[in-house]
């Protein structure tokens, strides 16, 4: 089956343009995250989708930080301005929504702020 | 709220010998538990999750945990390692709530040292 789709790969913009990533999830997982990965960090959550509705943005910096699933499959992660520290690596990833569910990521979309 | 601790940023052993990466997690009721790897400019990989079965997990790859609630522990191993294995290794826990989200440790580097 095909598994988690992000793109771009890699993108480098400069501090106060703007940025958007696109996910496709696998076919079926009814629960999307988007996670950040800074440079020696682990990945931090940003934002959790329900299908097309929001379960959990409370890390998401909504002041540049956007992120929509409109119809409930694939999903789009907007940054604006961008400051230099979201320099990292964005993951999307998916699953079905049930206890002890396994979360599949995708290859993730590294951004380069300079 | 839940938390992961590693200890170690960087691991190093020989080709052949034991792998030991440890993981401590902080909760009062037992998690779901998660091991990922992360191969240079790839997404995460699971390797293996405890769910509340059996307490030893095995995974891909030759590796096992063993989750220890007395320790609130989920220490990962391998008997023997193989070059292969060199990449970084992301210990995770998964919130009892509605919302099933995962909360990553900072990530163990393992080198292997031929």
């Amino acid at each position: 089956e095909a598994g988690v789709a992000q793109s771009p790969r890699y993108k480098i913009i400069e501090k106060r343009q703007s940025v958007a990533f696109w996910c496709n999830p696998i076919s079926g997982h009814a629960t999307l995250y988007w996670y950040q990965q800074i440079l020696g960090q682990g990945p931090k959550l940003l934002i959790q989708f329900q299908n097309n509705g929001v379960v959990d943005d409370s890390q998401l910096p909504k002041d540049r930080f956007s992120a929509e699933r409109l119809k409930g499959v694939d999903s789009t992660l907007k940054i604006q301005p961008a400051k230099l520290e979201d320099s990292a690596v964005y993951l999307c990833a998916s699953s079905f929504y049930s206890s002890g569910n396994t979360i599949y990521f995708g290859e993730g979309s590294w951004l380069t702020v300079v | 709220a839940q938390s992961v601790t590693q200890l170690g940023s960087h691991v190093s052993v020989s080709e052949g010998a034991l792998v030991l990466l440890r993981c401590n997690y902080s909760s009062s009721v037992p998690p779901y538990l998660f091991w990922y790897v992360q191969y240079p400019n790839q997404g995460l990989q699971l390797l293996l999750k405890y769910t509340s079965a059996a307490t030893l997990v095995k995974g891909i790859n030759g590796f096992e945990a063993e989750f220890k609630k007395s320790e609130t522990s989920f220490h990962l191993t391998k008997p023997s390692a193989h070059m292969s294995d060199a990449a970084e290794y992301f210990c995770a826990v998964s919130e009892v709530d509605s919302s099933y989200k995962l909360i990553f440790g900072s990530g163990t580097r393992l080198l292997v040292r031929p």
